[in-house]
């Protein structure tokens, strides 16, 4: 099984509609977790850090269920700059290991 | 200063050659990593360095030879590579000691072996 696992994708998505990436750890003993995201042939770029409490950034909104090792990422009011890979990143105790899901690709359009 | 700067940005090596690739970062961080990524796949850890010291190697093969002068540079020396090394590769800091924190990455060198 690996460590960080997500929804296989890709998500083909009109603009202005609701998306929802969900994505699972296997180590409870993983301490903080992100969303990154990247565009094709470049760096992955922060999104938005994942609290327990949930957390939200303008369209988007995190959540995490550490009891059920679970990170969610929703995305509002789609727009096709929002078309890009999204990767769950979860960062083993001490934060030096940093693990990343597969991505999911979204496509966002007109 | 929120960069991290990689150079060069594309590189194409023989198999017989050595080249280094570089990095840099002055935000202050004491954790620096290198990152290989194939196309369509996610960034895959390959050594972690913090204070300097060299923290992780997920048993990457010889022929890639990591160095951290300093708290500001990062290198990895590339010798005998193959044609199944050509891939992004990303240099990564973060700060240490400090919950919930991210790593900053540069943009990465697009290296192909010939």
């Amino acid at each position: 099984r690996k460590e960080v696992e997500q929804d296989p994708g890709p998500f083909n998505v009109p603009e202005g509609a609701t998306v929802a990436f969900n994505c699972t750890y296997s180590n409870s003993a993983s301490q903080s977790f992100f969303w990154y995201r990247q565009d094709c042939r470049k760096e992955p770029k922060l999104l938005m850090s994942v609290y327990s409490s949930g957390n939200e950034d303008g369209r988007f909104t995190a959540q995490l269920n550490r009891a059920s090792q679970y990170i969610s990422l929703l995305i509002r009011d789609s727009k096709l700059s929002d078309s890009a890979t999204y990767l769950c990143v979860v960062n083993k105790a001490g934060g030096f290991k940093t693990i990343f899901g597969a991505g999911t690709r979204l496509f966002v359009k007109a | 200063d929120t960069e991290v700067t990689q150079t060069p940005k594309h590189l194409v090596m023989g198999m017989t050659n050595k080249k280094s690739l570089k990095c840099e970062q002055h935000m202050g961080h004491r954790a620096m990593y290198w990152y290989k990524q194939k196309a369509k796949k996610p960034p895959e850890l390959m050594f972690v360095y913090s204070y300097e010291k060299l923290s992780i190697n997920e048993s990457v093969p010889s022929r890639f030879s990591p160095e951290c002068p300093n708290s500001s540079l990062l290198n990895l020396h590339l010798h005998a590579l193959q044609p199944e090394d050509s891939a992004l590769y990303l240099c990564a800091s973060s700060p240490l000691g400090q919950a919930n924190t991210e790593a900053f990455f540069g943009q990465g060198t697009r290296l192909t072996v010939v």
